[in-house]
Formats: C-alpha cells, sequence, structure tokens
C-alpha cells in the first residue's frame, strides 16, 4: 500500500526529444507527489510537485500529468537537453504520515 | 548548494563497529530527515525529527538511531555495522514538519562496510 512505482529504470532519449517518466500508486491516502532530480555525486533536488486537485502542472520545461482514478503520474520533460541528463524520482506523500515514499528512479540520458 | 551540509563526505569502516553521521540544516529550518539509498532498495525514508522532537519513523534499523540537538543539527548514528549497511545517507531539512513543505537534501555520506 506504501509503495510507488516508477518506470522505466532507464531511458535514453535525443536531445529535443520528450522523455516519459511513470509512476504508478494504490495508497488512495496520498495527497502530494514530488519529482525530484539527482545529478551523479548530488542529493536530490525538488524539480515539481502536484496536489490531486488538478490534473496538471508545467514549470518550464517539465510537466507533470495526474489521472486521480487511475492512481498514476507522469513527467514529461520537454525539448530534452544534455544536461537534463541525471537519475529523477517521483515521490508521494500521505500527510498523516508525514514522510514521502519513493519511486525505484529513472536513469535518463540526453544524448547530444 | 542546498544550503544543508553533511559529514564526512566518506566513511569506510569494518562489520561491527559503529559510526556517526552528521547534518547541519540550512539556516532556519526546523525538521531534519534521514534517508539512506542503496542500489537495490532506492530511497527509502528512515526518520524525522523537527525542533528536537522526534516526529516520523520509517524503515529504521534498531540498530540505527538518530538525534536532533538544540542548535538544529542531527546526528544519525550506526552501530553493530553489517555489510549491508553499506550504502548514501543522505539528510534533509524543511522548515515545517510535513512532508509537503519542500526538503533540501544535503550532498551525502557514502558509508562502506567492509
Amino acid at each position: 500500500q506504501q509503495q510507488v512505482k516508477q518506470s522505466p529504470q532507464s531511458l535514453i532519449v535525443q536531445k529535443g526529444g520528450i522523455p516519459i517518466i511513470n509512476c504508478a500508486y494504490e495508497n488512495t491516502a496520498f495527497d502530494y507527489f514530488p519529482w525530484y532530480q539527482q545529478f551523479p555525486g548530488k542529493g536530490p533536488a525538488l524539480l515539481i510537485a502536484i496536489r490531486p486537485d488538478v490534473s496538471e502542472k508545467k514549470e518550464g520545461r517539465f510537466t507533470i500529468s495526474f489521472n486521480k482514478s487511475a492512481k498514476q503520474f507522469s513527467l514529461h520533460i520537454m525539448d530534452s537537453q544534455p544536461g537534463d541528463s541525471a537519475t529523477y524520482f517521483c515521490a508521494a506523500q500521505d500527510e498523516g504520515a508525514q514522510k514521502l515514499v519513493f519511486g525505484q528512479g529513472t536513469r535518463l540520458t540526453i544524448n547530444p | 548548494d542546498s544550503g544543508v551540509t553533511q559529514t564526512p563526505k566518506h566513511l569506510i569502516t569494518a562489520t561491527g563497529q559503529r559510526v556517526t553521521l552528521r547534518c547541519s540544516p540550512r539556516s532556519g529550518d526546523l525538521s531534519v530527515y534521514w534517508y539512506q539509498q542503496s542500489l537495490d532498495q532506492g530511497l527509502q525514508f528512515l526518520i524525522q525529527y523537527y525542533n528536537g522532537e522526534e516526529r516520523a519513523k520509517g524503515n529504521i534499523l534498531e540498530r540505527f538511531s538518530a538525534q536532533q540537538f538544540p542548535d538544529l543539527h542531527s546526528e544519525l548514528n550506526l552501530s553493530s555495522l553489517e555489510l549491508g549497511d553499506s550504502a548514501l545517507y543522505f539528510c534533509a531539512s524543511s522548515v515545517g514538519f510535513q512532508a509537503s513543505y519542500e526538503q533540501y537534501f544535503g550532498p551525502g555520506t557514502r558509508l562502506t562496510v567492509t
């Protein structure tokens, strides 16, 4: 019930392409869904987050799509650049539990 | 730079030993979170402190303990170390105690148990 399943594990996209990373959850009590970006040797950093009352949120080239009925959410990166190469983690939070549950991560490579 | 500092950066120790990892949160942040990142388990929440009090507990082993001091820095103590404890340990801080407040992660401590 506490799991967040993330796919794919790794993804290679050409520069300018639109990588899509998907996450699914079971716990209907989850009410906050952030995405984190992690570069090698660094800690994760918050990229963008969404709550289930909206179906889409866009910040710059990054978009979260949220499907409450399917209990799925995804990250799209528009006009991807080699500098976007990193590991991306989705997460979910149950406000009552006050802790984040992370997906397994997706290693994204953008080829020039 | 997130403003969260962690020491040491790397730690190599033997099985059965005890180590202490240290974290200083961003100025003004009252919450400190500890996470373990390993290849097979991903990023796992261990424990959270808010203004000196334990606030939430995750998958933290009984051999592990943590505390937050009056100056808000935190220490994670790992004892009776096993090979499987080798991982990256991250500290994060946030201004509030709910996980929906943005968490700022430190650079991590890489622990290797031999």
